[in-house]
């Protein structure tokens, strides 16, 4: 069965610099993966949506790579500030009635 | 205006009892679902509609039956409550069926069965 790992459980970075997130699946190809973030006692939300076809894609200060040979996603988030300290989750899937499946996440802590 | 919006947001009881968590997307959605987050904080699907119609079913106990009046909303209800319930709830959306959408998630209904 497929099988999704984000590699750090808990990642601490300085302000400032680039953090750097990854995802791992094993046993599957994803036609879309997918990255949300989670606050304490909230629901995930949506950031960013890469296709299979897609090497690479950015918002903001956010930038996600899409590796389908290594089977890996890395989710990248630049000058990052205090404000982006939350849990970020990858997740993939195909179309048609096929489910999104969720990374236990990583827990991300940027340090002033 | 709440684009996700399930209540309660708490629920405590006690087993043995049955609870319902109701869930509305005003976003004109067609999928919505049902997630569950354990203590580990793992998301797992319990259940996806599309346009009312019951699109993935995983292995849940038949404890556990999903109902959808209309696309807008979907409803979870739970019969006999176990210990092994106690997780956070979430309600989510999306344009349509398959991960070419972002979901839209609710902000979580945390049930403690006790």
């Amino acid at each position: 069965s497929q099988k999704i790992e984000q590699n750090s459980e808990a990642l601490n970075i300085q302000e400032g610099k680039t953090a750097t997130l990854t995802c791992n699946y094993t046993n599957y190809s994803p036609a879309y993966l997918q990255w949300y973030r989670q606050d304490p006692g909230r629901g995930p939300v949506f950031l960013l949506l890469i296709r299979e076809n897609e090497k690479e894609k950015r918002k903001e200060r956010l930038k996600v790579t899409f590796d389908t040979t290594l089977k890996q996603s890395l989710f990248h988030i630049t000058a990052s500030q205090p404000a982006d300290s939350a849990t970020y989750l990858c997740a993939l899937g195909g179309g048609g009635n096929e489910k999104l499946t969720f990374g236990t996440g990583t827990r991300l802590t940027i340090i002033p | 205006d709440t684009a996700v919006s399930q209540t309660p947001k708490y629920l405590v009881t006690q087993m043995g009892n049955d609870k319902s968590i109701k869930c509305e997307q005003n976003l004109g959605h067609d999928t919505m679902y049902w997630y569950k987050q354990d203590s580990k904080k793992f998301l797992k699907i319990m259940f996806s509609y599309n346009n009312k119609e019951l699109i993935i079913n995983e292995t849940v106990p038949n404890r556990f039956s999903p109902k959808s009046p209309d696309k807008a909303h979907l409803n979870l209800h739970i019969n006999s409550l176990e210990l092994g319930d106690s997780a956070v709830y979430f309600c989510a959306s999306s344009q349509d069926t398959g991960a070419g959408y972002g979901y839209t998630f609710g902000s979580g209904t945390r049930l403690t069965v006790v």
